[in-house]
């Protein structure tokens, strides 16, 4: 079975630190995706990447970035992390649009 | 119009009866189609996917597609408590970069014994 893996389940930070959300895929996808999802909003796509290096902003990409070095590895990083950005972050992966998303455990970010 | 919309629930079934979640989409080219299941706490997991029209049965879930109408639909015969969760809809719409699924906001059902 694939397995997407997130680095963290739970964290807290406070507001203005540098935040960095780990994902790790094992079955060379090419495609991975960084989700918010809140209560009454759903799941709302923050970036998304089909290659080494290559990214596309999703819908709400405003105070967020994205890295992906290598092929299985795609990290958020919230810049200056405000409370706003409180939310439970979701982390998938696919190889293409045929065969849907495997999603990681999520981590549940707090902002203080 | 958002590109997908269900049924906002929530829904609330009692055990042995079927539940029936609906979905529409908004690009008549969508090519494939998804149900995620997400307990309460966790992730969203794939549990059915359909790409032609008509109905994909798989155990107590039916899929059923209907692409001149736009809408896909969910069967859960014989719910059980276990099936309570929020069930997601994804459409892979026509032209979406990559395999970028667009979701709708879930239906949350409830399976009371």
């Amino acid at each position: 079975d694939v397995k997407v893996t997130q680095s963290s389940r739970y964290l807290v930070k406070r507001t203005g630190e540098k935040v960095f959300l780990e994902c790790v895929q094992d079955m060379d996808h090419e495609n991975m995706f960084w989700y918010r999802q809140d209560p009454g909003l759903g799941l709302r796509l923050i970036y998304f990447s089909y290659d080494v290096k290559m990214k596309e902003k999703g819908d709400i990409p405003e105070g967020y970035s994205v890295s992906r070095e290598k092929k299985e590895r795609f990290s958020l990083i919230l810049e200056s992390a405000s409370t706003n950005q409180t939310s439970m972050y979701l982390c998938a992966s696919s190889s293409g649009h045929l065969y849907g998303y495997t999603f990681g455990s999520g981590t549940r970010l707090t902002v203080v | 119009q958002k590109e997908v919309e269900q049924n906002s629930g929530p829904l609330s079934v009692p055990e042995g009866a079927i539940a029936s979640l609906n979905c529409t989409y908004s690009d008549r080219g969508s090519q494939s189609f998804f149900w995620y299941r997400q307990y309460s706490g966790k992730s969203p997991e794939l549990i059915m996917f359909i790409y032609s029209n008509g109905d994909k049965e798989d155990g107590r879930f039916t899929a059923q597609l209907n692409k001149a109408s736009q809408y896909v639909s969910l069967l859960i015969r014989d719910s059980q408590p276990s099936d309570s969760a929020t069930y997601l809809c994804a459409v892979n719409l026509r032209g979406s970069t990559l395999g970028r699924l667009y979701f709708g906001r879930g239906t949350q059902l409830t399976v009371w014994p």
